[in-house]
């Protein structure tokens, strides 16, 4: 069974500082990967995926994840975080039945100080 | 156009009574997913359907919850005799076709009392 790890609950940046959210996969073939947001009493939102090609993709508001085979990592990055970035971040890898439900990690709540 | 929508948004219940919970996929999409988000255990999947296919239920946590699906749209889960370790956001996610990206709607905050 797939799982993911997401080693750091909280993070705390100041604004316009570079970000990288770790995430690490277990799966025993090529992962379906994606990135989620979730603002206070909200639902999720895909930030960028990946399925096969590029490992280097890129997503919404700026943000881009890479994926590493040999690490079983899909790292999240951004150049400059600005203040309405400040949510909790979910890093999700697909299962591989028919249905590709998603294993999620724990999250990482990203806080940014002005 | 109009994504994922749940209903209610909030649901307080009293130990012991039965809820239904509401989702209204994204116009056109055949799968569909049930999740739950709970401090203790974060997010985890509960139950898919894709089409008219039997639903997977492989992550159903009792047989106090089942969920259907109506005319491969609409997808209602119910959850008996709730107890307070029931509490909970309810998830609901669509997508064109399983293994695409899924699109998660607000969800349903669940309170036992």
């Amino acid at each position: 069974a797939q799982s993911v790890t997401q080693p750091d609950i909280h993070i705390t940046v100041s604004e316009g500082a570079s970000l990288e959210l770790r995430c690490n996969y277990s799966y025993g073939a090529t992962p379906y990967l994606f990135w989620y947001v979730q603002s206070p009493g909200q639902g999720l939102q895909l930030l960028l995926k990946y399925f096969s090609g590029d490992t280097l993709v890129q997503g919404i508001k700026g943000f881009e994840a890479e994926f590493k085979r040999s690490q079983s990592s899909f790292n999240l990055r951004k150049p400059s975080v600005h203040w309405s970035d400040a949510a909790e971040y979910f890093c999700a890898v697909g299962a591989d039945n028919a249905g590709n439900m998603l294993t999620f990690g724990g999250g990482t709540r990203l806080m940014v100080k002005p | 156009g109009a994504g994922v929508s749940q209903s209610p948004s909030n649901k307080v219940t009293e130990k012991g009574k039965d809820v239904e919970l509401r989702c209204d996929p994204i116009s056109g999409h055949t799968a569909l997913y049930w999740y739950r988000q709970s401090l203790g255990q974060g997010l985890e999947f509960l139950i898919y359907f894709q089409g008219n296919s039997a639903p997977d239920k492989s992550g159903l946590p009792s047989d106090r919850f089942s969920a259907e699906r109506t005319g491969g749209s609409v997808s209602t889960l119910t959850i008996q005799r709730t107890q307070q370790e029931d509490s909970a956001v309810y998830l609901c996610a669509s997508s064109s076709l399983p293994g695409n990206e899924q699109y998660f709607g607000p969800g349903t905050r669940l309170t036992v009392t």
